[in-house]
C-alpha cells in the first residue's frame, strides 16, 4: 500500500482483556517497528523486526507484550491482561533497506492505535 | 547505548525564527534525524543530517556537528501550523531502530 496501515484505530478494552494491534507496513520494506507513547510523552521503542533475523524485544515492558511478523508483511502486537497502564497510542513504523552506502532513509509511520484500558 | 536531550517545551511568535537543540551520545553514530508530530497525530520526516554542517529545506534547515554530539533544528518565519513537538533521532550503523529523544514542544502564539 501507499502507506503504513494501522487497524484498529482505536480500541476501548476492559482491564484483564486481551488485545490484538495490527500493523501493514509498505511494500519492500524490510524493517518494522513498535512504538508506544503514552500523553504526552516521547516515544517509547518496544520491538523491531529486521528481514528473517531474530526480532529486538528489548523494549517490551512485560510478558504481556508480544509480537509477530509474517517474513516482510503484516505485524501483530498483542497484549495480554491489559492493565490501566497500557492505555497509549501505540505506533508502527517501517523503513526501507539500506543503500549500498549504509545511508539509514529513516521511518513512515502509521497513524497509530490509541488503546484505552478501563 | 543512547543519550539523548532536548528541551520539553519552548514558546515563539507568530514570523519569528527558533531554534531548537539536540544533544546525544550514541555509539556507531551515523546521523541524526528530525521528526515533527502534531498533536493527535503520527511523526513525519522532517531532516536528516550525516555531514557536519547545515542543510536548508525551505522554512526548516537542520544543523550537525559530530565532534560535538550537537544538532538543531532552525525554523524561520514561523506560523501557527508549526506548534507540534519537535522529536531528535540519532542513528547508529549497529542497528535500524531509532531511538527518540522525549521531543521539545513548541507553541507558536499570534
Amino acid at each position: 500500500g501507499a502507506g503504513v496501515s494501522q487497524s484498529p484505530s482505536n480500541k476501548v478494552t476492559e482491564k484483564g482483556k486481551d488485545v490484538e494491534l495490527r500493523c501493514d507496513p509498505i511494500s519492500g520494506h524490510t524493517a518494522l517497528y513498535w512504538y508506544r507513547q503514552r500523553l504526552g510523552q516521547g516515544l517509547e521503542f518496544l520491538i523491531y523486526f529486521q528481514g528473517n533475523s531474530a526480532p529486538d524485544k528489548s523494549g517490551l515492558p512485560s510478558d504481556r507484550f508480544s509480537a509477530e511478523r509474517t517474513g516482510e508483511s503484516v505485524s501483530t502486537l498483542t497484549i495480554q491482561r491489559t492493565q490501566q497502564e497500557d492505555s497509549a497510542v501505540y505506533l508502527c513504523a517501517s523503513s526501507p533497506p539500506r543503500d549500498s552506502y549504509g545511508a539509514n532513509y529513516g521511518y513512515t509511520f502509521g497513524s497509530g492505535t490509541r488503546l484505552t484500558v478501563v | 547505548g543512547q543519550n539523548i536531550d532536548q528541551p520539553t517545551e519552548m514558546t515563539a511568535t507568530e514570523g519569528a525564527i527558533v531554534q531548537i537543540n539536540c544533544t546525544y551520545q550514541t555509539s556507531g553514530f551515523n546521523g541524526l534525524f528530525w521528526y515533527q508530530q502534531h498533536a493527535g497525530e503520527a511523526p513525519t520526516f522532517l531532516s536528516y543530517n550525516v555531514l557536519d554542517g547545515l542543510e536548508e529545506k525551505g522554512r526548516f534547515s537542520s544543523f550537525l556537528s559530530r565532534s560535538k554530539g550537537y544538532s538543531y533544528l532552525l525554523l524561520k518565519e514561523l506560523q501557527m501550523k508549526d506548534s507540534a513537538s519537535y522529536l531528535c533521532a540519532p542513528s547508529s550503523y549497529n542497528t535500524d531502530k531509532l531511538i527518540f529523544g522525549t521531543g521539545t514542544r513548541l507553541q507558536v502564539f499570534p
